[in-house]
Formats: C-alpha cells, sequence, structure tokens
C-alpha cells in the first residue's frame, strides 16, 4: 500500500538557520514525489515535485529537497529560514506504476519559525 | 489568470442533511480532483472527473457524489450528513487525468453539528 510519513508534528528553528522537514514514502512502484505548503485559511501551494533526474530539487521560495531513493526519502530544506515560512508542510507521492493518478499525503508537519 | 476557485467559503449544516460544494478550475484545466481534509490531518483523495465522468475514487461512501460540468467545474455533493464529515474539502484541478501538477483551491470549510 501507498504510505507517506512525516515523522515530526512540529519543526522549530531561528531566523536565519537552516531548516529541515522529513518525509518518507513507500510505494510499490517509482515515485512521484510533491511538497506542498498550507497557510491558515488558504488552500495547499504547490513548493515542488520530483519525477526523475538529478536528486536535489529546486522549488518556490528557496525551497530544495533531496530524492533518496535507497533510503525512501523526499526531506524539504532551506539553507536560511525565514519568519514567513512558518506554516503547514505537506509531502505527498504518487505511485507512477499506479493507473490511480491520486495524490497520497503525510499527515503534515508545522514549521515554526522564531525571529 | 484566475486560479482554482471554491464556492462558498464557509458552510454550516445539521447531521443527516445534505451539501454541494462547488469548484471551478484554474483557467486551461479540464481535471477536476476533491480530497478531504479532516483537522490535524493530510487531504485525503476522494475522487477525479475527467471528461465529466468519474475516474478514480478513493476509500469513501457512496454518500460523496459529484458532477463535472462541460465548462470543466464541478460539484461535490453529501448526502446524510454525519459528524464525521467535518473537514476542508478541497478542489484541485490539472490539464489531463495523467498531470502529476494540481493546483488547490482554497477550500470549503464544513461545519456539520
Amino acid at each position: 500500500a501507498q504510505s507517506v510519513a512525516q515523522p515530526e508534528d512540529q519543526v522549530n528553528v531561528a531566523e536565519g538557520n537552516p531548516l529541515t522537514v522529513k518525509c518518507t514514502y513507500s510505494v510499490s512502484g517509482n515515485p512521484y514525489l510533491f511538497w506542498y505548503v498550507q497557510y491558515p485559511n488558504r488552500g495547499l501551494q504547490f513548493l515542488l515535485k520530483y519525477i526523475t533526474g538529478d536528486n536535489l530539487v529546486k522549488g518556490s521560495y528557496g525551497f530544495e529537497a533531496e530524492f533518496n531513493k535507497s533510503q525512501t526519502s523526499f526531506h524539504l530544506k532551506k539553507p536560511s529560514a525565514l519568519v514567513s515560512d512558518s506554516a503547514l508542510y505537506f509531502c505527498a507521492v504518487r505511485d507512477m506504476e499506479d493507473s490511480s493518478y491520486k495524490l497520497i499525503f503525510g499527515s503534515g508537519t508545522r514549521l515554526l519559525v522564531r525571529p | 489568470d484566475a486560479g482554482v476557485t471554491q464556492s462558498p467559503t464557509h458552510l454550516i449544516k445539521t447531521r443527516g442533511q445534505q451539501v454541494t460544494l462547488r469548484c471551478s478550475p484554474k483557467s486551461g484545466h479540464d481535471t477536476v480532483s476533491w480530497y478531504q481534509q479532516a483537522l490535524g490531518q493530510g487531504p485525503q483523495f476522494i475522487f477525479q472527473y475527467y471528461e465529466e465522468e468519474e475516474r478514480q475514487r478513493g476509500n469513501f461512501p457512496d454518500r460523496f457524489s459529484g458532477h463535472q460540468f462541460p465548462n470543466y467545474s464541478s460539484e461535490l455533493n453529501v448526502n446524510a450528513l454525519l459528524l464525521g464529515d467535518s473537514a476542508l474539502y478541497l478542489c484541485a484541478s490539472s490539464l489531463g487525468q495523467r498531470s502529476y501538477e494540481q493546483y488547490f483551491g482554497p477550500g470549503t470549510r464544513l461545519t456539520v453539528t
């Protein structure tokens, strides 16, 4: 069965410090992987995706993510956090081998960047 | 270029009632997917509409149904509402059924009392 795990409910980091939000996945085939961000009372905003190619993916607002096939991970990173990055972050996966086109989401990680 | 729009923003219903939520996809998109996001959880796939037909369905009961119109807009209907149906309902649109880029709307917050 396809699944996504975000092991941390909340990540706290000081402004200017690097941040990492963790994600691991399980699919039977090859994965498509995504990160979305959700601000209060807003829908999901797309940050970045991994489909194929370079394991380091760069996305919006200075975020990047590293795909690690052996560890089945897709951690979200940013070299220098901003207070405005504080939000709810979701990792999602789609199984390339599955005829269903649905996204499977993790439970979310709340990022809190303190000034 | 308008993004995905949803209406209404908020809705309060009583157990047993029926509700209809609406979604207009991003300009140029022809596929609409619906997700349910319960409080403190990630979104869960309900179903996807393409060419006015339900193409894929998640693990939701038949009380959840939908429709897609010729202009690609979509409705989500929920019958016999339960307290557990209280959630944020998100609509996502894409170009083509197989597209891996989905654009989400702001959602409709449904409260069932």
